[in-house]
């Protein structure tokens, strides 16, 4: 893998369902792994940075894992609700000194 | 503590000319990005400064300039605006230069070129 991918591209579930998504990354010269959320109109706001291969971050419902040898990491929520509609980004730095390279997303839509 | 602010919020500019969109951020971060999100492309970097003093180029420079005028304000220029610029804007910064830090972004700008 050469960039960021991240699957699938859109998801829509029921509110209460639990989902996750995967992001692919290069897993040679790895640094660090980031997620993000982004909501319509507004700014991407960082929800995990990750360094270590094994990492499992939780925060609220939402929670991610790490899997720097080969190259994925799970973005998992649990009992999605309508305000976790949102576009989920996760990036990972190409060089050391933070050139960040960001996959295309993976949109997300709660239904009530 | 205002974050990650820009200005303008909005633009629409002729082809052809200039302009440079601001941001400056009030964190004492180090880096700071310029990225443009396009339908379906996701978030491009065009201009990243590592720290004070210094640039470097992203993935989608051309046409485009870049001044880190001090550690707080990264500006971008477009000297000869083209349609294909049409683009919303995003700064960012992050604490420090190795990528183990997340980015704070600003609103963006939205620019149109006609």
């Amino acid at each position: 893998i050469l960039n960021v991918e991240q699957s699938p591209q859109s998801l829509h579930v029921q509110e209460g369902d639990s989902t996750n998504f995967t992001c692919s990354f290069p897993s040679s010269n790895f640094y660090a792994l980031h997620w993000y959320r982004w909501e319509t109109a507004k700014s991407p706001e960082a929800l995990f940075v990750m360094t270590l291969n094994g990492d499992e971050k939780k925060k609220g419902r939402i929670s991610a894992t790490l899997n720097t040898k080969e190259g994925y990491s799970y973005l998992y929520i649990k009992g999605s609700q309508p305000e976790d509609s949102a576009t989920y980004l996760c990036a990972s730095p190409k060089t050391s000194y933070d050139k960040v390279i960001f996959g295309p997303g993976t949109s997300l839509s709660v239904i009530p | 503590n205002a974050g990650v602010t820009q200005t303008p919020k909005f633009q629409v500019l002729k082809t052809g000319q200039s302009m440079t969109l601001q941001c400056a951020q009030d964190m004492n971060h180090n880096s700071m990005y310029w990225y443009r999100q396009d339908p379906g492309m996701g978030l491009r970097l065009i201009y990243y400064s590592a720290s004070e003093g210094t640039t470097d180029k992203g993935e989608v420079p051309n046409g485009y300039n870049v001044s880190r005028l001090n550690k707080r304000e990264f500006s971008l220029r477009l000297e000869s605006a083209a349609p294909s610029q049409t683009s919303v804007y995003f700064c960012a910064s992050s604490e420090d230069g190795r990528g183990v830090r997340g980015q704070y972004f600003g609103p963006g700008t939205r620019l149109t070129v006609t």
